[in-house]
Protein backbone atom coordinates (compact mmCIF):
# COMPACT_ATOMS: atom_id res chain seq x y z
CA UNK A 1 0.00 0.00 0.00
CA UNK A 2 1.42 3.34 -0.98
CA UNK A 3 2.29 5.66 1.88
CA UNK A 4 1.24 8.89 1.44
CA UNK A 5 2.99 12.77 2.69
CA UNK A 6 0.22 15.76 3.18
CA UNK A 7 1.40 19.17 4.95
CA UNK A 8 0.07 18.75 8.80
CA UNK A 9 -1.92 22.26 8.78
CA UNK A 10 -2.65 24.88 6.59
CA UNK A 11 -4.68 28.62 7.36
CA UNK A 12 -6.51 29.99 4.81
CA UNK A 13 -9.01 33.07 4.90
CA UNK A 14 -13.14 32.83 3.32
CA UNK A 15 -13.46 33.12 -0.34
CA UNK A 16 -9.83 32.10 -1.10
CA UNK A 17 -8.79 28.92 -3.36
CA UNK A 18 -6.92 26.05 -0.89
CA UNK A 19 -4.64 23.68 -2.83
CA UNK A 20 -3.93 20.81 -0.79
CA UNK A 21 -0.87 18.56 -1.49
CA UNK A 22 -0.24 15.12 -1.17
CA UNK A 23 3.14 12.72 -2.04
CA UNK A 24 2.35 9.24 -3.24
CA UNK A 25 6.03 8.19 -4.72
CA UNK A 26 5.12 4.49 -4.31
CA UNK A 27 1.40 4.57 -5.89
CA UNK A 28 1.24 1.27 -7.83
CA UNK A 29 -0.22 1.06 -11.55
CA UNK A 30 -3.88 0.26 -9.59
CA UNK A 31 -4.15 2.48 -7.61
CA UNK A 32 -6.82 5.29 -7.51
CA UNK A 33 -6.29 8.45 -5.49
CA UNK A 34 -9.49 9.44 -3.06
CA UNK A 35 -10.03 12.07 -0.60
CA UNK A 36 -11.61 12.45 2.65
CA UNK A 37 -12.87 15.49 4.87
CA UNK A 38 -13.62 14.84 8.44
CA UNK A 39 -15.18 17.84 10.94
CA UNK A 40 -14.53 16.64 14.80
CA UNK A 41 -16.63 13.47 16.36
CA UNK A 42 -17.85 12.79 12.92
CA UNK A 43 -17.26 10.12 10.46
CA UNK A 44 -14.89 11.63 7.05
CA UNK A 45 -16.58 12.07 4.45
CA UNK A 46 -16.07 11.21 0.40
CA UNK A 47 -14.93 14.68 -1.19
CA UNK A 48 -13.16 13.13 -5.01
CA UNK A 49 -11.59 10.39 -6.17
CA UNK A 50 -9.29 10.12 -9.64
CA UNK A 51 -6.80 8.18 -11.29
CA UNK A 52 -5.14 10.79 -13.45
CA UNK A 53 -5.58 14.13 -15.23
CA UNK A 54 -8.16 16.16 -13.60
CA UNK A 55 -11.41 15.44 -12.21
CA UNK A 56 -14.27 17.76 -10.85
CA UNK A 57 -17.22 17.24 -9.19
CA UNK A 58 -19.36 20.29 -7.10
CA UNK A 59 -17.69 20.48 -4.07
CA UNK A 60 -13.62 20.36 -5.43
CA UNK A 61 -11.35 19.50 -7.98
CA UNK A 62 -8.28 17.23 -8.11
CA UNK A 63 -5.40 17.42 -10.07
CA UNK A 64 -3.37 14.56 -10.93
CA UNK A 65 -0.26 15.05 -13.03
CA UNK A 66 1.06 12.13 -15.50
CA UNK A 67 3.65 10.43 -13.35
CA UNK A 68 0.74 10.24 -10.46
CA UNK A 69 3.18 10.45 -7.74
CA UNK A 70 1.35 13.23 -6.45
CA UNK A 71 -2.05 15.05 -6.25
CA UNK A 72 -3.76 18.42 -5.52
CA UNK A 73 -6.90 18.42 -3.90
CA UNK A 74 -8.28 22.23 -4.84
CA UNK A 75 -10.91 23.41 -2.41
CA UNK A 76 -12.86 26.78 -4.29
CA UNK A 77 -13.68 29.63 -2.68
CA UNK A 78 -13.25 28.36 0.86
CA UNK A 79 -15.96 29.06 3.67
CA UNK A 80 -15.71 29.20 7.03
CA UNK A 81 -17.63 25.63 7.42
CA UNK A 82 -14.75 23.75 5.04
CA UNK A 83 -12.51 23.78 8.38
CA UNK A 84 -12.01 20.27 8.74
CA UNK A 85 -9.27 17.51 8.20
CA UNK A 86 -8.85 16.28 5.06
CA UNK A 87 -6.80 13.12 4.25
CA UNK A 88 -5.41 12.16 0.97
CA UNK A 89 -5.43 7.78 0.67
CA UNK A 90 -4.24 5.48 -2.03
CA UNK A 91 -4.86 2.30 -2.63
CA UNK A 92 -7.02 -0.33 -4.64
CA UNK A 93 -10.44 -1.22 -3.23
CA UNK A 94 -10.41 -4.72 -4.86
CA UNK A 95 -9.37 -7.64 -3.19
CA UNK A 96 -8.31 -7.16 0.68
CA UNK A 97 -7.71 -3.47 0.29
CA UNK A 98 -8.58 -1.23 3.08
CA UNK A 99 -7.81 2.34 3.42
CA UNK A 100 -4.94 3.65 5.51
CA UNK A 101 -5.01 6.72 7.07
CA UNK A 102 -2.45 9.16 7.81
CA UNK A 103 -2.76 12.25 10.06
CA UNK A 104 -4.57 14.08 7.77
CA UNK A 105 -3.95 18.02 6.60
CA UNK A 106 -6.05 20.39 9.06
CA UNK A 107 -7.51 23.15 7.50
CA UNK A 108 -8.35 26.14 9.30
CA UNK A 109 -10.53 28.41 7.65
CA UNK A 110 -10.24 32.13 9.15
CA UNK A 111 -13.03 34.46 8.73
CA UNK B 1 -31.86 9.09 5.19
CA UNK B 2 -29.24 6.38 3.35
CA UNK B 3 -26.31 6.48 4.88
CA UNK B 4 -24.38 3.99 7.56
CA UNK B 5 -25.51 4.66 10.36
CA UNK B 6 -24.23 3.66 14.18
CA UNK B 7 -25.71 3.16 17.53
CA UNK B 8 -25.08 4.58 20.19
CA UNK B 9 -23.69 7.42 19.10
CA UNK B 10 -21.57 7.79 22.57
CA UNK B 11 -21.33 5.25 24.67
CA UNK B 12 -19.24 5.78 29.10
CA UNK B 13 -18.65 2.44 30.53
CA UNK B 14 -16.47 1.34 33.72
CA UNK B 15 -13.16 -0.79 33.08
CA UNK B 16 -13.84 -4.46 33.04
CA UNK B 17 -17.64 -4.50 31.13
CA UNK B 18 -18.65 -5.26 27.84
CA UNK B 19 -19.94 -3.42 25.38
CA UNK B 20 -21.63 -3.82 22.21
CA UNK B 21 -21.70 -1.19 19.13
CA UNK B 22 -23.90 -1.86 16.17
CA UNK B 23 -23.39 -0.68 12.43
CA UNK B 24 -25.99 -0.83 9.58
CA UNK B 25 -24.61 0.01 6.20
CA UNK B 26 -26.30 1.39 3.38
CA UNK B 27 -28.52 -1.15 1.74
CA UNK B 28 -27.08 -3.37 -1.04
CA UNK B 29 -23.51 -2.65 0.13
CA UNK B 30 -21.69 -5.92 0.37
CA UNK B 31 -18.59 -4.75 2.24
CA UNK B 32 -18.69 -3.62 5.84
CA UNK B 33 -15.22 -1.90 7.61
CA UNK B 34 -14.79 -1.04 11.12
CA UNK B 35 -12.07 1.53 12.19
CA UNK B 36 -11.12 3.18 15.44
CA UNK B 37 -9.74 6.65 15.93
CA UNK B 38 -7.92 8.15 18.41
CA UNK B 39 -7.70 12.03 19.26
CA UNK B 40 -5.42 13.81 16.65
CA UNK B 41 -4.82 10.48 14.48
CA UNK B 42 -6.28 8.85 11.54
CA UNK B 43 -8.91 5.97 11.40
CA UNK B 44 -7.20 2.81 11.95
CA UNK B 45 -8.62 -0.60 10.32
CA UNK B 46 -9.64 -3.14 12.57
CA UNK B 47 -11.62 -5.50 10.32
CA UNK B 48 -14.16 -6.39 7.29
CA UNK B 49 -16.80 -8.32 5.60
CA UNK B 50 -17.41 -9.02 2.22
CA UNK B 51 -21.54 -10.39 3.04
CA UNK B 52 -21.38 -12.47 6.26
CA UNK B 53 -17.76 -13.56 5.96
CA UNK B 54 -15.17 -11.94 8.19
CA UNK B 55 -12.14 -11.78 5.51
CA UNK B 56 -9.36 -9.87 7.94
CA UNK B 57 -8.32 -9.12 11.04
CA UNK B 58 -5.87 -5.95 11.93
CA UNK B 59 -3.56 -7.14 14.50
CA UNK B 60 -5.27 -4.02 16.55
CA UNK B 61 -8.16 -6.54 17.06
CA UNK B 62 -7.30 -8.47 20.32
CA UNK B 63 -8.91 -11.54 21.21
CA UNK B 64 -11.43 -9.22 23.32
CA UNK B 65 -12.77 -7.60 20.26
CA UNK B 66 -15.10 -9.71 18.02
CA UNK B 67 -17.03 -8.71 15.27
CA UNK B 68 -20.22 -10.31 13.48
CA UNK B 69 -22.18 -9.59 10.48
CA UNK B 70 -25.11 -12.27 10.61
CA UNK B 71 -27.09 -12.58 7.51
CA UNK B 72 -24.63 -9.65 5.74
CA UNK B 73 -26.41 -6.98 6.49
CA UNK B 74 -25.86 -4.60 10.29
CA UNK B 75 -22.39 -5.55 11.95
CA UNK B 76 -21.38 -5.77 15.93
CA UNK B 77 -18.66 -4.92 17.50
CA UNK B 78 -18.19 -5.96 21.43
CA UNK B 79 -15.16 -5.33 23.64
CA UNK B 80 -14.94 -7.80 26.38
CA UNK B 81 -13.57 -6.52 29.77
CA UNK B 82 -13.03 -3.25 28.39
CA UNK B 83 -9.49 -1.21 29.40
CA UNK B 84 -9.15 2.59 29.16
CA UNK B 85 -6.80 2.02 26.00
CA UNK B 86 -10.24 1.04 23.90
CA UNK B 87 -11.09 4.83 24.55
CA UNK B 88 -11.80 6.22 21.29
CA UNK B 89 -14.16 7.09 18.36
CA UNK B 90 -15.05 3.80 16.64
CA UNK B 91 -16.62 3.94 13.10
CA UNK B 92 -18.03 1.91 10.58
CA UNK B 93 -18.10 2.09 6.83
CA UNK B 94 -19.57 0.37 3.78
CA UNK B 95 -19.09 -0.09 0.38
CA UNK B 96 -21.10 -1.52 -2.88
CA UNK B 97 -18.43 -3.99 -3.03
CA UNK B 98 -15.07 -4.93 -4.55
CA UNK B 99 -14.23 -2.78 -7.78
CA UNK B 100 -11.51 -0.42 -7.99
CA UNK B 101 -13.55 2.91 -7.51
CA UNK B 102 -16.34 1.71 -4.63
CA UNK B 103 -15.63 4.05 -2.23
CA UNK B 104 -15.84 3.37 1.12
CA UNK B 105 -18.96 5.37 3.21
CA UNK B 106 -18.47 6.12 6.52
CA UNK B 107 -20.89 6.66 9.64
CA UNK B 108 -20.45 8.80 12.40
CA UNK B 109 -19.25 6.84 14.86
CA UNK B 110 -19.40 5.65 18.43
CA UNK B 111 -17.55 7.30 20.90
CA UNK B 112 -16.48 5.28 23.48
CA UNK B 113 -15.10 6.57 27.01
CA UNK B 114 -13.77 3.91 29.42
CA UNK B 115 -13.66 4.98 32.74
Amino acid sequence: LAKTTQPISMDSYEGQEVNITCSHNNIATNDYITWYQQFPSQGPRFIIQGYKTKVTNEVASLFIPADRKSSTLSLPRVSLSDTAVYYCLVGDNRGTYKYIFGTGTRLKVLA
Amino acid sequence: DTGVSQNPRHKITKRGQNVTFRCDPISEHNRLYWYRQTLGQGPEFLTYFQNEAQLEKSRLLSDRFSAERPKGSFSTLEIQRTEQGDSAMYLCASSLGAAATDTQYFGPGTRLTVL
